[in-house]
């Protein structure tokens, strides 16, 4: 069993719809849970991050842990054609481990 | 403020020879770490340098290898290289170790034929 797994998509959604990204990993030990987002050519920036479980909110951006399912999610409100990209869901015990990525495409 | 810088951008080589990349951190973080991005693998962890020091390896064979020099500034280094090790490769740099709040470069697209 992987530590990390990420559905790697393709999805798609319309704009405006909600989108609901998920993780779930194997290691209890993880700590700290992090979104990055990739666009194309690019390298990752750092969305959000959570330590321990418990909901985030930035802006249109909703990050949520759930430690005791071992499961993290990042929701998406109002989706926009910019938010195109990959995110990447990554933890850190004493190395950051990253999941494959979804690939998300907001349909204009 | 500069973001992360690597060099180059672009490298094509041919099995068996050897291969540098450059990473210049942001002004003032003394951590860094590189990373290989493949489809088909996704992002994986090589190594974390900070203070000059590597504070953690990821399960890569001993081909790869890095330094960190006293400006922070960081190389990393594949020898012998093989087909499957063409990649994206990525450095991102942080103001500490083991800090979830990492920086990335726009990478090194690393091409073995």
């Amino acid at each position: 069993q992987k530590e990390v797994e990420q559905d790697p998509g393709p999805l798609s959604v319309p704009e405006g719809a909600i989108v609901s990204l998920n993780c779930t990993y194997s290691n209890s030990a993880f700590q700290y849970f992090m979104w990055y987002r990739q666009y194309s050519r690019k390298g990752p920036e750092l969305l959000m991050y959570t330590y321990s479980s418990g909901n985030k909110e930035d802006g249109r951006f909703t990050a949520q842990v759930d430690k005791s399912s071992k499961y993290i999610s990042l929701f998406i409100r109002d989706s926009q054609p910019s938010d195109s990209a990959t995110y990447l869901c990554a933890m850190r015990d004493d190395k950051i481990i990253f999941g494959k990525g979804t690939r998300l495409h907001i349909l204009p | 403020k500069a973001g992360v810088t690597q060099t180059p951008r672009y490298l094509i080589k041919t099995r068996g020879q050897q291969v540098t990349l450059s990473c210049s951190p942001i002004s003032g973080h003394r951590s860094v770490s590189w990373y290989q991005q493949t489809p088909g693998q996704g992002l994986q962890f090589l190594f974390e340098y900070f203070s000059e020091t590597q504070r953690n390896k990821g399960n890569f064979p001993g081909r790869f290898s890095g330094r960190q020099f006293s400006n922070s500034r960081s190389e990393m280094n594949v020898s012998t290289l093989e087909l499957g090790d063409s990649a994206l490769y990525l450095c991102a740099s942080s103001f500490t170790a083991d800090s979830y709040e990492q920086y990335f470069g726009p990478g090194t697209r690393l091409t073995v034929t």
